[in-house]
């Protein structure tokens, strides 16, 4: 079963520093995503992409968040300057195809900022 | 905006029981439901997923089921087991199949 891999599975950071949640979606599939959960939280969405543009933010992607897709396979989310409350578990998802059947999460990072 | 809720928030039953976990959503214009479960501290594993033209959809002892009319869906579990314990969230697709909405999860525990 084909998986979507995020690396480093926890990271720990300073405040103010920046840092790159790295993704590898599954190899056939256009659509990528991130979502976020807040320790004792829901899971929520953050941002879609697609066709090396975003094609739908929430009002949570923010200017200190940013999204790349820096070669054929993998997919980053990049915090600018951390702040305390971006401590979460950060998903990233992918799909074939926009309405997909197939909408694969990957383990997450926990990212903490101290 | 979609909303979606889960009751209860946590449930603990012993093992055996057949349980139901409860999913609302507020807008009826999804594309599909699915459900997860989460571990403590870990991602998010796929059980069951129902798209919108199904009613149902059964994996194992686990069936899911849909009514959009009512904006609704709910998780049977059959003769829970200590390793169902997790928490177990719904999530709705909306229309344009760009995010997923989801609910605040149901924890739960068999007790041995």
């Amino acid at each position: 079963e084909p998986e979507v891999t995020q690396t480093p599975s926890h990271q720990v950071t300073q405040m103010g520093q920046e840092v790159i949640l790295r993704c590898v979606p599954i190899s056939n599939h256009l659509y990528f995503y991130w979502y976020r959960q807040i320790l004792g939280q829901k899971v929520e969405f953050l941002v879609s992409f697609y066709n090396n543009e975003i094609s739908e933010k929430s009002e949570i992607f923010d200017d200190q968040f940013s999204v790349e897709r820096p070669d054929g396979s993998n997919f980053t989310l990049k915090i600018r300057s951390t702040k305390l409350e971006d401590s979460a578990m950060y998903f990233c998802a992918s799909s074939e195809y926009r309405n997909s059947l197939r909408y694969t999460f990957g383990s997450g990072t926990r990212l903490t900022v101290v | 905006k979609q909303e979606v809720t889960q009751i209860p928030a946590a449930l603990s039953v012993p093992e055996g029981e057949n349980l139901v976990l409860n999913c609302s959503f507020t807008d009826s214009a999804i594309y599909n439901l699915q459900w997860f479960r989460q571990d403590p501290g870990k991602g998010l594993t796929s059980l069951l997923l129902i798209q919108s033209s199904q009613r149902e959809q059964t994996s194992g002892r686990l069936n899911a089921s849909l009514d959009k009319s009512s904006g609704r869906s709910t998780l049977y579990i059959a003769a829970s087991q200590p390793g169902d314990s997790a928490t177990y969230l719904c999530a709705a697709l909306d229309n344009y199949g760009q995010n997923f909405v989801f609910g605040p999860g149901t924890r739960l525990s068999v007790l041995p």
